[in-house]
């Protein structure tokens, strides 16, 4: 059965430094996956996908992702991580036969 | 101009009470969703429509009843609300079928359900 893991509730990192968002996955057959972002009594937005291709998927606000097969991992990542970041992260999958599967979803807190 | 909106945005009523939750995407969308996130923060499907065809339907009590008037509305019923019936509720839209789509879903504000 297809499934999302982010094995982390909580990420730490002071403004200015690099984070990581982790995600993995578990599928069979091509996965999309996709990073939503959720601000405090707000809805999801979407951050960015990934369908084929490059790796590297570059999205909104200055995030990207690698996706990873032989891991099947697809992390967030930031290369410098702003206060106002701080909020509610999901990776989700779209798998034939439902919806976008989400993971538990991982609060990221930046501090300045 | 809001892309998928909803309506109300909080909602507080009494356990027993039939409630309903509208939902409406101005993005032309073919496919609309009710995702329903509990107190811990997990999201999970609970109705898809795809062109007023119901396409997805998870383990959802049936007092839940969804409706899509047409492809630009899907609205949420409930009947008989109960306690645990208390969370947010996300409409989305995505142009094509999700499962196994590769079109981005679109979320709405959310519902913010609490029942007494």
């Amino acid at each position: 059965a297809q499934s999302v893991a982010q094995p982390e509730d909580q990420v730490n990192v002071a403004e200015g430094n690099p984070l990581t968002v982790k995600c993995t996955y578990s599928v069979s057959g091509n996965p999309y996956l996709f990073w939503y972002v959720q601000y405090p009594n707000r809805g999801l937005q979407f951050l960015l996908k990934y369908i084929t291709g490059d790796n590297l998927v570059k999205g909104s606000y200055g995030f990207e992702a690698e996706f990873n097969k032989s891991q099947t991992s697809f992390h967030l990542k930031k290369p410098s991580a702003l206060v106002s970041d701080s909020a509610l992260y999901f990776c989700a999958l779209n798998q034939a036969g439902t919806a976008l599967i989400f993971g538990k979803g991982t609060t990221l807190s930046v501090s300045s | 101009d809001t892309a998928v909106s909803q309506t109300p945005k909080y909602l507080v009523t009494q356990m027993g009470n039939d409630k309903s939750i509208k939902c409406e995407q101005n993005l032309g969308h073919d496919t609309m969703y009710w995702y329903k996130q509990d107190s811990k923060k997990f999201l999970k499907i609970m109705f898809s429509y795809n062109n007023k065809e119901l396409i997805i339907n998870e383990t959802v009590p049936n007092r839940f009843s969804p409706k899509s008037p047409d492809k630009a509305h899907l609205n949420l019923h409930i009947n008989s609300l109960e306690l645990g019936d208390s969370a947010v509720y996300f409409c989305a839209s995505s142009q094509d079928f999700g499962g196994g789509s590769t079109d981005t879903q679109y979320f709405g504000p959310g519902t913010r359900l609490t029942v007494l």
